[in-house]
């Protein structure tokens, strides 16, 4: 069956620092989508960053670099210049079966960005 | 362009009740998918309706339900409400390509009492 682990619960991290968010994932498909979502306090969850399993490099979104090591079956998201406003969950995500609208969600990762 | 809007933000219902939902995507927008979020089980997919029919159900019973109207707002439909139902209800519309991310709302907290 499909999985995401998502292993740490809490980060924290010094406002202009980096930080890695890790995200393990589990699927016996070939072609795959994995995505990563931030949902600030207000409840709405926001897009990131995609990865398809058969992209060449890695996937960049401005501040946001996903790290992805396929044999590892890992989708890090790496962001660069923490500011106060990315203190959020993050998860990471993955289509179910080639689905991109059934998604399989970890349990998500809080970060709080210290000034 | 405006984004995806759910309404009503917050509902207390009781045990028992009904409750219905509504979502309106961003324009141009033809699929809507509805997620559960709960602390313990974390996000969920329900169901995904694309030009008015469901395409895809996830495991839930059939106390929960959805449809979705010609000009592409969904509503989803909770019967005899338990406990449990309560949840941050998500809706999410995308484009139909695929590797289109979805694009979420601010959700529904439905508080069962």
């Amino acid at each position: 069956a499909q999985k995401i682990t998502q292993t740490q619960p809490g980060m924290f991290v010094q406002e202009k620092e980096a930080v890695t968010l890790d995200c393990t994932y589990d699927t016996s498909d070939p072609s795959y989508g994995l995505f990563w979502y931030k949902q600030p306090s207000s409840g709405e969850m926001i897009f990131l960053i995609y990865q398809g399993s058969y992209d060449q490099q890695n996937a960049t979104e401005g501040r946001y670099s996903l790290n992805f090591q396929k044999a590892r079956k890992s989708a890090n998201l790496v962001i660069s210049a923490s500011q106060l406003g990315d203190s959020a969950m993050y998860f990471c995500a993955m289509e179910d079966a080639g689905n991109n609208r059934k998604l399989i969600w970890g349990l998500g990762t809080s970060l709080a960005v210290n000034p | 362009k405006a984004g995806v809007t759910q309404t009503p933000r917050y509902l207390i219902k009781t045990r028992g009740q009904q409750v219905t939902l509504s979502c309106s995507p961003i324009s141009g927008h033809r699929s809507v998918s509805w997620y559960q979020q709960t602390p313990g089980q974390g996000l969920q997919f329900l169901f995904e309706y694309f030009s008015e029919t469901q395409r895809n159900k996830g495991n839930f019973p059939g106390r929960f339900s959805g449809r979705q109207f010609s000009n592409s707002r969904s509503e989803m439909n909770v019967s005899t409400l338990e406990l449990g139902d309560s949840a941050l209800y998500l809706c999410a519309s995308s484009l139909a390509g695929q590797n289109s991310p979805l694009h979420f709302g601010n959700g529904t907290r439905l508080t069962v009492t």
